[in-house]
């Protein structure tokens, strides 16, 4: 089956460590995103990346790097200097050909103490 | 900057009822897409439907569909026949541009009444 995959669900880290969220998909889609969701807010974009070793910084990307070294896979590292990772990090993927609606991993849950 | 306002924090329906959740967008753009998904307690987004913006015609799938008034941009989602399974966060989105430009609303929350 085609799709979207985070790991692992629930992630926990200490402060200060970088800790490095998966997602990978198998739609052959060429752009990838990755957003940030907060208890009760809405998406905020972190970064996103239209082709293999090219991306661009979303609205919130300080604290934040990503790489695109295949098209399947667009890992997102927190740094330490991210002042509040703890949130729910949901990964997403979009193709030329299907009118631009993204779709969506399950999300990780990131808690960090 | 192209903007996604949702009015509606919360809304109710009776089960078996219809709804519909508000959206207006602000956009300087005369070809886009407009979207809504839906994001129930498991957090996993799900596409619920999507409108081009050069079509006229309102889509439709299955118990939703819109009413997409480009000239008021305004695009609102209409679900008849609520079902308990509806109850979940309802958000709005925007695309122009390829890979760029993909604005979400601050979502309604939804929930169903038996």
């Amino acid at each position: 089956d085609g799709g979207i995959t985070q790991s692992p669900k629930y992630l926990f880290r200490k402060e200060g460590q970088n800790v490095t969220l998966s997602c990978e998909q198998n739609l052959n889609h060429d752009a990838m995103y990755w957003y940030r969701q907060d208890p009760g807010q809405g998406l905020r974009l972190i970064y996103y990346s239209q082709i293999v070793n090219d991306f661009q910084k979303g609205d919130i990307a300080e604290g934040y790097s990503v790489s695109r070294e295949k098209k399947e896979s667009f890992p997102l590292t927190v740094t330490s200097a991210q002042k509040n990772p703890t949130a729910f990090y949901l990964c997403a993927s979009s193709a030329r050909a299907t009118g631009y609606e993204q779709y969506f991993g399950p999300g990780t849950r990131l808690t960090v103490t | 900057a192209q903007t996604v306002t949702q009015s509606q924090p919360e809304m109710s329906v009776q089960e078996a009822e219809t709804v519909t959740l508000s959206c207006t967008y602000d956009t300087s753009e005369s070809d886009y897409y407009l979207f809504w998904y839906k994001q129930p307690p498991s957090r996993q987004m799900i596409l619920v439907i999507r409108q081009e913006a050069y079509k006229q015609q309102n889509a439709t799938e299955n118990r939703f569909s819109v009413n997409f008034q480009k000239a008021a941009k305004s695009f609102s989602l209409k679900i008849s026949d609520s079902q308990l399974g509806d109850a979940a966060m309802y958000f709005c989105a925007y695309s122009h541009n390829y890979g760029q430009n993909f604005v979400f609303g601050p979502g309604t929350r939804l929930s169903v009444l038996p």
